[in-house]
């Protein structure tokens, strides 16, 4: 069964970092990787969708690498802003999930 | 604008009544999740269907039932509800590797319910 594990769990950082959030899964045999973001109460919206075929997506100020021989992808995220305090998520087909990065940006 | 649509954002019933969660999507996607979400637990799925009138059962389907009659309708249904039950629901939906979109799967997420029983 596929497992997928986020680390770090929480994580705290000044604004204007620059960080790293980290994905890794088990079963290397996948076809995509999905990051999501969610704020407290609300559903998850969307961010970067990276296929197999592809080793990374950027939207904006954001970047994800997907590593499927190591079992890894990585989040990252340019110029944190408090903005950016949110859960993040990602997932592996069929949408099985990590428990996520609960990541705090302090002005 | 993609859209999952949620009937409902904050739900409060009874212990024993049979509860409906709606699901609606305007993407034409196959396939159609629920999920329920507890602090500490993260997101565990309770129901997958991939076309018009089938299901797979997730982690956590005891207690609940699903409906598609439609491709764009997903319903959850708790038979009877109980305190334990109480938690946020999220709906989520994707086009099938199989369709046009090949490996781009991208799946969407409703708002969430968030269901209180009392």
């Amino acid at each position: 069964k596929q497992e997928v594990t986020q680390i770090p769990a929480a994580l705290s950082v000044p604004e204007g970092e620059n960080l790293v959030l980290n994905c890794s899964f088990t079963d290397s045999a996948i076809y995509n990787l999905q990051w999501f973001r969610q704020d407290p109460g609300k559903g998850l919206t969307s961010l970067l969708l990276i296929q197999s075929s592809q080793r990374e997506q950027t939207s904006g100020r954001l970047n994800a690498s997907l590593d499927k021989s190591s079992g890894r992808s990585t989040l990252y995220i340019a110029a944190s802003q408090p903005g950016d305090s949110a859960t993040y998520l990602c997932a592996v087909p069929r949408l099985t999930f990590g428990e996520g990065t609960q990541l705090t940006v302090n002005p | 604008d993609v859209k999952v649509t949620q009937s409902s954002r904050y739900l409060v019933k009874r212990t024993g009544e049979k509860v409906f969660l709606e699901c609606v999507q305007d993407m034409d996607h196959e396939n159609m999740f629920w999920y329920r979400q507890d602090p500490g637990l993260g997101l565990r799925l309770i129901y997958f269907s991939y076309d018009v009138k089938m299901k797979e059962k997730g982690d956590i389907p005891e207690g609940y039932s699903v409906s598609r009659e439609k491709k764009e309708r997903f319903s959850l249904i708790l038979e009877s509800a109980s305190t334990n039950q109480t938690s946020m629901y999220l709906c989520a939906s994707s086009p099938s590797r199989l369709s046009p979109a090949g490996d781009n799967t991208e799946a969407f997420f409703g708002q969430g319910t968030r269901l209180t029983v009392v």
